[in-house]
């Protein structure tokens, strides 16, 4: 069965600083792959999603995620973080069409000033 | 358009007792997941709902059902409820289902159980 990995439970980062979010998934063939964002007290907002080709995927409020075969891994990355970036992330997988998305633990991101 | 709608949003209830949870999915989709959150486990697949049948189920016990009628709307029931179902009940619709589709989350249900 198909897994989902973020090593990160918590990340502080300076607003204007660069972020890195780490994902790595466990699945044998090409996973889909997403990345979710949730703000207190709401619902879950996709940010982007891989299922082929170009392995760098632009998202919303400017996000981009990288599909790394070798690594297993699909990291989320923003350049320049604000503080309205402040949530929870979560970064999630699903085998095939028509199969449910697997969640990872989630990444709690905090910006300071 | 309206978003996901769930009710209620805020729930408690007591050991024993059972409950269901309601959710609007966004017009014209006719695919609705939902999820159980909590600190522990996460994000799990509770089951996926299309067209008033069940399509996929996650690994929860019987006591934790659901239904969606023909107006996409959908329910989930938890009978005799235990102190760890006490979670963030998340819905979320799409047009058709399945990984391929984009699924709109509602702001969830809070249930306590005490």
């Amino acid at each position: 069965a198909q897994s989902v990995t973020q090593p990160d439970i918590h990340i502080t980062v300076s607003e204007g600083a660069s972020l890195e979010l780490r994902c790595n998934y466990s699945y044998g063939a090409t996973p889909y792959l997403f990345w979710y964002v949730q703000s207190p007290g709401q619902g879950l907002q996709l940010l982007l999603k891989y299922f082929s080709g170009d392995t760098l995927v632009q998202g919303i409020k400017g996000f981009e995620a990288e599909f790394k075969r070798s690594q297993s891994s699909f990291n989320l990355r923003k350049p320049s973080v604000h503080w309205s970036d402040a949530a929870e992330y979560f970064c999630a997988v699903a085998s095939s069409g028509n199969t449910p998305l697997v969640f990872g633990k989630g990444t709690r991101l905090s910006v300071i000033a | 358009k309206a978003g996901v709608t769930q009710t209620p949003r805020y729930l408690i209830k007591t050991r024993g007792q059972q409950v269901t949870l309601s959710c609007s999915p966004i017009s014209g989709h006719r695919s609705v997941s939902w999820y159980q959150q909590t600190p522990g486990q996460g994000l799990q697949f509770l089951f996926e709902y299309f067209s008033e049948t069940q399509r996929n189920k996650g690994n929860f016990p019987g006591r934790f059902s659901g239904r969606q009628f023909s107006n996409s709307r959908s329910e989930m029931n938890v009978s005799t409820l235990e102190l760890g179902d006490s979670a963030l009940y998340l819905c979320a619709s799409s047009r058709i289902g399945g990984s391929y589709d984009e699924q709109y989350f509602g702001p969830g249900t809070r249930l306590t159980v005490t």
